[in-house]
């Protein structure tokens, strides 16, 4: 089952603008993450955020995660034209060993 | 895709035969992962290891089963493939540190059965 559902499920913006993404899930969880996918590769993780925090930076990256709405958000500013792919939520089910990702949402940032 | 890599690339077979896909390993994980990704379900599990020889389903196993006889090789097995089964596949690993699921995903195999 799908855990986490990303929103929008596409987002197209230029380039220099922000991009939120939206992330809610169902089961209690440990912690959430973020990954990219550009066309044609595999996943690649960008952050990681543990249920006790509220907020966390990486670069041009900010994820928020609010656990009583059993949601996330990834915020990247500044986008580039690079930024393009699309971006997936995932989540731990409360510390399985699996990852349950969302269905992903595809950014487009234009040049 | 450092330390990763799965074999082969691309595949086209025909219903009914048997695929083998292959995922390798140079970073001694502890856990890989086998996931097929389709349009509209985004990213899913079939199975995965905790160790040599120790593995366990995901969401979708039926008609898959795997194989882990040593550290660095996880082999995903289509006993006999269907159309359904068409999809893009992609091993995974994760050393599990710190408790942490931080997951490290290969180039991916895009099999077509006909």
């Amino acid at each position: 089952s799908q855990q986490g559902e990303e929103d929008p499920q596409a987002l197209s913006i230029q380039e220099g603008e922000n991009a939120t993404m939206n992330c809610s899930y169902k089961t209690s969880i440990n912690n959430l993450q973020w990954y990219r996918q550009n066309s044609g590769r595999g996943l690649v993780h960008l952050i990681l955020i543990r249920s006790n925090e509220r907020e966390k930076h990486s670069g041009r990256l900010r994820v928020t995660l609010d656990t009583s709405k059993k949601s996330s958000s990834l915020l990247i500013t500044a986008s580039r034209a690079a930024d393009t792919a699309s971006y997936f939520c995932a989540t731990d089910e409360g510390g399985s060993e699996k990852l349950v990702f969302g269905k992903g949402m595809k950014l487009t940032v234009n040049p | 895709d450092a330390g990763i890599t799965q074999s082969p690339r691309h595949k086209v077979t025909e219903t009914g035969t048997p695929v083998t896909l292959r995922c390798h390993q140079t970073e001694n994980h502890r856990y890989m992962y086998w996931y097929r990704q389709d349009p509209g379900h985004g990213l899913r599990l079939i199975h995965y290891s905790y160790g040599v020889k120790d593995t366990d389903k995901g969401e979708v196993s039926d008609g898959y089963s795997v194989s882990r006889s040593k550290t660095e090789d996880f082999l995903l097995t289509l006993e006999s493939a269907t159309s359904s089964q068409t999809s893009v596949y992609f091993c995974a690993i994760s050393g599990g540190q710190g408790g942490l699921n931080i997951q490290y995903f290969g180039a991916g195999t895009r099999l077509s059965v006909l």
